[in-house]
């Protein structure tokens, strides 16, 4: 069956510091990969996406793709308060699948 | 209004209860989804439709009915719950279906459903 998976946490991180989220996949076919932001009891919202290997930025985050080792990751720099949420990872696996993580939950503390 | 509004955002019914829970697009998108999500776990893609057809059902038990009359609303017809199908029920749009995934999709708030 295929997976994504990611560390449920809580990632606790300082205010001011760089946010690493990190997601795995076991389809090595995958093509697209994007992470969404939910805040408790709010809808996921997307905030980045990736087709190609290497880095992707967009304001505070990046994206960094490795298609070799099968993992995704998100980062976020200058961590702020209003970044704690629950961060998703989606993968198009090979089928055109969206598979979807169970999610990381981030609190910045400050 | 703009996006997916989902109603209602709370329901709480019985195991024998009849409901249904409705999504509306504002986003002139083609593409319509239910989802089930529970703590902890990944998002249960249970419905697609694309253009008004139903293309994807993922083994959903026949106690949810989906109905999409047009392109804009989706919903979702409950009937003899079990507990086990509390959770957060979204809905999501996007511009087309396929390949699918490779469209970036919009979320509703969600209705939070509780079986007594």
């Amino acid at each position: 069956q295929k997976e994504v998976e990611q560390n449920s946490g809580p990632l606790s991180v300082p205010e001011g510091a760089i946010a690493s989220l990190n997601c795995t996949y076991s389809d090595r076919g995958s093509q697209s990969f994007f992470w969404y932001r939910q805040y408790s009891g709010k809808s996921p919202e997307l905030i980045m996406f990736i087709y190609s290997n290497g880095d992707k930025e967009d304001g505070r985050f990046t994206a960094q793709l490795n298609k070799a080792s099968q993992y995704v990751s998100l980062l976020i720099r200058d961590s702020q308060p209003s970044d704690s949420a629950t961060y998703l990872c989606a993968v198009v696996d090979s089928n055109y699948q969206l598979i979807w993580g169970a999610g990381t939950k981030l609190i910045i503390k400050p | 209004e703009t996006g997916v509004t989902q109603t209602p955002r709370h329901l709480v019914m019985g195991m024998t209860n009849k409901k249904s829970l409705k999504c509306e697009q504002h986003l002139g998108h083609n593409a319509m989804y239910w989802y089930k999500q529970s703590a902890k776990k990944p998002l249960e893609l249970m419905f697609v439709y694309s253009l008004e057809e139903r293309v994807e059902n993922n083994s959903v038990p026949s106690r949810f009915s989906p109905e999409c009359p047009n392109s804009s609303h989706l919903f979702l017809h409950l009937h003899t719950l079990q507990p086990e199908d509390s959770a957060l029920y979204l809905c999501a749009s996007s511009q087309e279906r396929g390949p699918s995934g490779n469209q970036p999709q919009h979320f509703g708030d969600g209705t939070r459903l509780s079986i007594l």
